[in-house]
């Protein structure tokens, strides 16, 4: 069965490093998604992409994150200057066609910032 | 600002009963309606969605929607210890943004 899957599990980094968390989405998906869940609280929307551009974006989804689908593939979510509060469980999610919105999540990466 | 709101349980049922779990939101926009299954650690994992008022079936599970209530809630018959998982509501909201209730989660004794 296709899947989303996510590189790496998990990513420590020090506070105010740069970080690029990875994900492959189902090939035939056109929509795709980064969600984050902090331990013990709701999955939260970051952002969405399609058609090579951003769709829809959270307010979580500042100036030091960014998206980008650099070949055919790959779909990147970079955070810029990590702070503490960015440790989370981060999900990317892909999505065949709106307004389904049926989502299949990876498997996460979790993101430590130390 | 839109919510989703679920009770949080823990909420117990004993294997063979049936499970009931509620959801409510805000925004009367939300056109579409979605159960996710989160097992400790892991990713959510979509079971059920639903657009139109009325009830869904698929196996053990029935997705019921009320629009009117803005309350869609999720049965699970005949639970197994399998079953015991966070369950969270998500709503796609007229901005075609998902958002999800916090959880509610589920215990199947044996």
């Amino acid at each position: 069965e296709p899947e989303v899957t996510q590189t790496p599990s998990h990513q420590v980094t020090q506070m105010g490093q740069e970080v690029i968390l990875r994900c492959v989405p189902i090939s035939n998906h056109l929509y795709f998604y980064w969600y984050r869940q902090i331990l013990g609280q709701k999955v939260e929307f970051l952002v969405s992409f399609y058609n090579n551009e951003i769709s829809e974006k959270s307010e979580i989804f500042d100036d030091q994150f960014s998206v980008e689908r650099p070949d055919g593939s790959n779909f990147t979510l970079k955070i810029r200057s990590t702070k503490l509060e960015d440790s989370a469980m981060y999900f990317c999610a892909s999505s065949e066609a709106l307004p389904d919105e049926k989502l299949f999540f990876g498997s996460g990466t979790q993101l430590s910032v130390l | 600002q839109k919510e989703v709101e679920q009770n949080s349980g823990p909420l117990s049922v004993p294997e063979g009963a049936i499970a009931s779990l509620n959801c409510t939101y805000s925004d009367r926009g939300s056109q579409s309606f979605f159960w996710y299954r989160q097992y400790s650690g892991k990713s959510p994992e979509l079971i059920m969605f639903i657009y139109s008022n009325g009830d869904k079936e698929d196996g053990r599970f029935t997705a019921q929607l009320n629009k009117a209530s803005q309350y869609v809630s999720l049965l699970i018959r005949d639970s197994q210890p399998s079953d015991s998982a966070t369950y969270l509501c998500a709503v796609e909201d007229s901005a075609r943004q998902l958002t999800f209730g916090s959880g509610t989660q589920l215990t199947v004794l044996p």
